[in-house]
Formats: C-alpha cells, structure tokens, sequence
C-alpha cells in the first residue's frame, strides 16, 4: 500500500535540544496528522492540521501544513526523556482512511 | 468504553490455524478501521467500516483475511490459514465521522509459528 515518506528514520538527540521532522507525498492531502507511539501501545494523535499552510501549536510540539499539501512538518522544542518513541505522519483526502509514514524514532539522550 | 479495546493483547497460533481478532471501538464512534503494523514500518490499512457495513476493503491482502461489524460497534478481524508472513501487530481504529483523527487500541500482536 502507499506510506509517506518520513524523514530522518531515526534520530538521537540530547536533552533539551529541539527537534525537526518532516514528510512528504506524491498526493495532495487535504489533512495531515502526526501521532506518537510507544512500545506495545497504539498511535497517539498529537496535533491535526485541515488547511494548506496551518501552523498549529500543542505545548512544546509544532507543526505545518506545507502549502503544495503535499509536505508537512514537526517540531518539538526542548526535548525531555518522555518524548522518546516513535513518530508518525499521516495523511488523509476527504474521508478516506490514513495513509501513514514509516515513522521517525527518536531517542533523547539525558 | 473510554477507550478502543482490543483482545487478545497477544496471539500466537500455528501455521495454518484460523484466528479471530475482536475491537471494541469508543461508544457512539461510526466510523471503525483496521490496520496492519509490521516491524519497522507504520500502520497499513486493510479494511474501513462505516456503521455495519465495510465501505473500504481495498487493504485486505487476499481472501483469507475477512472483517465483520454485524451491529454497527464490535468488529471481528477473521484470518483463515494463517501464514508466517501474517505475523504482526494488528490494530483498531474508531472515529466519530472518520474525518477528525482515529484513536487507536493498543493493538493484538499476532505471531504465526
């Protein structure tokens, strides 16, 4: 099936550095969302965008619509241990099901 | 419930058996999806119902793999012969009109030995 394409695949950081994200797609999408999951768990949503351009804030997360609607970003500022895990993108037109990325894992070094 | 449940957590099964995988989405939630995680990747989509009836089965990957949600809340996912290839962390999705996000169960983690 169709995945985005997420980069980086991985990353190590240290405590308190900020961190960025980003997926692409051939597709338009008329939403982006990016989720967050944990070992043995599901994806959690984070932040959902619905417009071309949209910058939309969640705490120390944020996150972009790119206005071609094919790209979309996120950024997290001040990383803490609990912000490691996996991220995933996700993509949607109209009211067909997401299409995901293959994920970025992060990991923060204290 | 408060949340999407899903049971078992885990399910190992031999090469061949049939299996059935059971969601509980969030109460009043229409909308009910299923994905497959394999290691290593992000979810991928098999099938997508709306109330009772499958409106996506564009996912599914061949005939042995079947869904049903006869009263419009709990689904089933059916796999008939199951495969080693098969192994991997199904999950379920529920949304109120399939457009504002999914959440997500913790999912069943299938392994075919």
């Amino acid at each position: 099936g169709q995945q985005l394409n997420q980069s980086p695949q991985s990353m190590f950081i240290q405590e308190g550095e900020d961190v960025s994200m980003n997926c692409t797609s051939s597709s338009i999408f008329n939403t982006w969302l990016w989720y967050k999951q944990d070992p043995g768990e599901g994806p959690v949503l984070l932040i959902a965008l619905y417009k071309a351009g949209e910058l939309t804030s969640n705490g120390r997360l944020t996150a972009q619509f790119g206005i071609t609607r094919k790209d979309s970003f996120l950024n997290i500022s001040a990383s803490i241990p609990s912000d490691v895990g996996i991220y995933f993108c996700a993509g949607q037109s109209g009211n067909t099901p997401l299409v995901f990325g293959k994920g970025t894992r992060l990991s923060v070094i204290a | 419930g408060a949340g999407v449940s899903q049971t078992p957590s885990n399910k190992v099964t031999e090469k061949g058996k049939y299996v059935e995988l059971r969601c509980d989405p969030i109460s009043g939630h229409t909308a009910l999806y299923w994905y497959r995680q394999s290691l290593g990747q992000g979810p991928e989509f098999l099938i997508y119902f709306q109330g009772t009836g499958a409106a996506d089965d564009s996912g599914l990957p061949n005939d042995r793999f079947f869904a049903v949600r006869p009263e419009g809340s709990v689904s089933t996912l059916k796999i008939q012969r199951t495969e080693r290839g098969d192994s991997a962390v199904y999950l379920c999705a529920s949304s109120l009109s399939g457009v504002y996000g999914y959440t997500f169960g913790s999912g069943t983690r299938l392994t075919v030995v």
